[in-house]
């Protein structure tokens, strides 16, 4: 079956504590994104990745590191989380730069104390 | 559940009604436009796209309807069932926003009663 998956699914952990959320993707896309979506201000970009090796900023990245040494593998990295990271991320895969029909993961609710 | 339902437009309708879900975009570059559903849980689910040289595109019970000329885009939903609450929301791509050119809109939360 076609998937993003993302593990894990629900993180509660506190201040400076770092973590690594994982995403990833079977279906062969070169395109992967990672997203946070927090109420009233909808689905955000915080890193993007074109192919293995290259990743750029989305609109709200800091605080946040990625990396894509292969291509099914996406983490997203908090090296030292603060309460305003509390928020739900998706990571997202498609097949090319358009990024039509991108593919979502489930979603991890994470919670920052 | 999940919180990304608050503060978001609601539009409620009795089920086998049709819903017409609207959405704005700013930037008039804009070339490629796609409606997403989130159900509670889960992440964004791709429902049907159109781009700029189209007005209208059908899919299976939606049609999305485009009016560039009021930078307006809509999702209209035939026939509503149970399963299609959700939160709706519209993205946007070409028109320079957002770091990758796509943008998303916050969504409009559609409860079907029955």
């Amino acid at each position: 079956e076609a998937q993003v998956t993302q593990n894990p699914r629900y993180l509660i952990t506190v201040t400076g504590k770092k973590l690594t959320v994982t995403c990833s993707q079977n279906m062969n896309h070169e395109y992967m994104s990672w997203y946070r979506q927090d109420p009233g201000l909808g689905l955000r970009q915080i890193y993007y990745s074109m192919n293995v090796e290259v990743t750029d900023k989305g609109d709200v990245p800091e605080g946040y590191k990625v990396s894509r040494k292969e291509k099914r593998n996406f983490p997203l990295i908090l090296e030292s989380p603060s309460p305003n990271q509390t928020s739900l991320y998706f990571c997202a895969s498609s097949w090319g730069y358009l990024r039509e029909t991108q593919y979502f993961g489930p979603g991890t609710r994470l919670l920052v104390l | 559940g999940e919180s990304v339902g608050l503060h978001l437009p609601t539009l409620s309708v009795q089920e086998g009604d049709n819903s017409i879900i609207n959405c704005a975009y700013s930037n008039s570059a804009s070339d490629y436009f796609i409606w997403y559903k989130q159900e509670s849980g889960k992440g964004p689910q791709f429902i049907i796209d159109i781009r700029s040289n189209m007005d209208k595109r059908q899919g299976q019970r939606v049609t999305v309807l485009l009016n560039k000329t009021v930078k307006h885009l809509s999702l209209q939903i035939a026939a509503t069932q149970p399963g299609d609450s959700a939160v709706y929301f519209c993205a946007e791509m070409g028109g320079g926003g957002g770091a990758d050119g796509l943008t998303f809109g916050k969504g409009t939360h559609l409860i079907i009663q029955p």
